[in-house]
């Protein structure tokens, strides 16, 4: 079955950047577009944006545009998010998804100095 | 972008049945926004219910159901049960964009 499991919890300083990390299997990595979603402390479920694991491309939140970037490594069928510039409003649980069936566990970043 | 509503918070009575739903600013909700939803309780990740409208997993409990309704997605719970107090979101789709909805919080008593 589809399983994504995405790297740790990180704390960063405002300004810095990040990069987390969601590890795919149990299918063919290719098949499913992963999509990631933030939800900061006691909010709803933000989309940031989409890649497309075969060709790379991507779609992203117009919110997040110039400050996110996401890529992906099909020799190891993971893809990653970074966003920059990071501020506290960035304090969130970032998952990745196909949406159609499968999340991430979810990975924490706090932002604070 | 696209602002994506839904009702705040919801009451049921166990057994009873309810209808969530999902609106778009730009208009009529069609198949087209590929409406999904999601069901997510304190702690969790969200789980996926329903897809492209309609669509349930072998997971998605036979009492939800997904429609479009009076221009609206629509989530009906038949047969509330305790367990379905949650959080539940929408999100729809332009054109590869997707926006989600601000959820509801579903509450049995």
């Amino acid at each position: 079955q589809v399983q994504l499991v995405q790297s740790g919890a990180e704390v960063k300083k405002p300004g810095a950047s990040v990069k987390v990390s969601c590890k795919a299997s149990g299918y063919t990595f290719t098949r499913y577009y992963l999509h990631w979603v933030r939800q900061a402390p006691g909010q709803g479920l933000e989309w940031m944006g989409v890649i497309n694991p075969s060709g790379g491309g991507t779609i992203y939140a117009q919110k997040f545009q110039g400050r996110v970037t996401m890529t992906r490594d099909t020799s190891t069928s993971t893809v990653y998010i970074e966003l920059s510039s990071l501020r506290s409003e960035d304090t969130a649980v970032y998952y990745c998804a196909t949406l159609e069936d499968s999340w991430g566990q979810g990975t924490l970043i706090t932002v604070s100095s | 972008q696209a602002v994506v509503t839904q009702e705040p918070s919801l009451t049921v009575s166990p057994g009873g049945t309810i209808t969530l739903t999902c609106g778009s600013s730009t208009g009529v909700v069609t198949s087209g926004h590929h409406p999904y939803w999601f069901q997510q309780k304190p702690g969790q990740a969200p789980r996926t219910l329903i897809y492209d409208t309609s669509d349930k997993h072998s997971w998605t409990p036979a009492r939800f159901s997904g429609s479009l309704l009076g221009g609206k997605a629509a989530l009906t719970l038949s047969g509330a049960q305790p367990e379905d107090e949650a959080e539940y979101y929408c999100l729809l789709s332009y054109s590869g964009v997707r926006v989600f909805g601000g959820g509801t919080k579903l509450t049995v008593l």
